[in-house]
């Protein structure tokens, strides 16, 4: 079945610490890749996608994610996290075989210690 | 504008009520989304219209109805719900797969109504 998987699902880190977190998909084909992030009570927010070209983008506040087509991989990364980040983190996957479909994983929660 | 506009942002509703939650986008997003998202968990995709026909309904129960009126509009009529039904529900547009630049699109969604059902 096609899906969407998040390895890591609650991270707590110091402030200053590297953040990686891992998403892995199955989708066969052309896929758009985003990850989203979910500030507490706040709505969903784009930190960043990949459409096509260099498999490593940037996004907003830091964040940096690289597509690895051959792992199915799109990991997030920040290599200084604050305690401002703390949030849930979705990433999203829409397979262009499917059409309009955006379909999210499991979620990690991270916790930024002051 | 870049915003998709949901409104009531908070919903109380009796299993007997009928109710509305109502989406409003103008980015001319020919794709329009609704999710149901509970706590510390990921969106669920419900349903996706596209260019105002509902092309995927993801098994969800007959007592969440879906409404596209035109292009700018999504509706979700609620009727007889249960309480397990209390949940975050989210609208998102995005472009369609068939307008324009087909592959490069990303969904936009809009803050939200907190639905409980008693």
């Amino acid at each position: 079945a096609q899906s969407v998987s998040q390895h890591n699902h609650h991270v707590i880190l110091s402030e200053a610490a590297s953040l990686e977190l891992g998403c892995n998909y199955s989708y066969g084909g052309t896929v758009n890749l985003f990850w989203y992030v979910q500030y507490p009570g706040q709505h969903l927010q784009l930190l960043l996608k990949y459409f096509s070209g260099d498999p490593l983008v940037k996004g907003i506040k830091g964040f940096e994610a690289e597509f690895i087509k051959s792992k199915f991989s799109f990991n997030l990364r920040k290599p200084s996290v604050q305690w401002s980040d703390t949030a849930e983190y979705f990433c999203a996957v829409n397979a262009l075989i499917t059409g309009n479909q955006f379909y999210f994983g499991t979620g990690t929660s991270l916790t930024v210690i002051p | 504008d870049t915003e998709v506009t949901q409104t009531p942002k908070h919903l109380v509703m009796g299993m007997t009520n009928k109710k509305s939650l109502k989406c409003e986008q103008h980015m001319g997003h020919r794709a329009m989304y609704w999710y149901k998202q509970k706590a510390k968990k990921p969106p669920e995709l419900m349903f996706v219209y596209s260019y105002e026909k509902l092309s995927i309904n993801e098994s969800v129960p007959s007592r969440f109805s879906p409404e596209c009126p035109n292009s700018s509009l999504l509706n979700l009529h609620l009727h007889a719900l249960q309480p397990e039904d209390s949940a975050l529900y989210l609208c998102a547009s995005s472009q369609d797969w068939r307008q324009g630049k087909a592959w490069d699109t990303e969904a936009f969604f809009g803050q939200g109504t907190r639905l409980t059902v008693v």
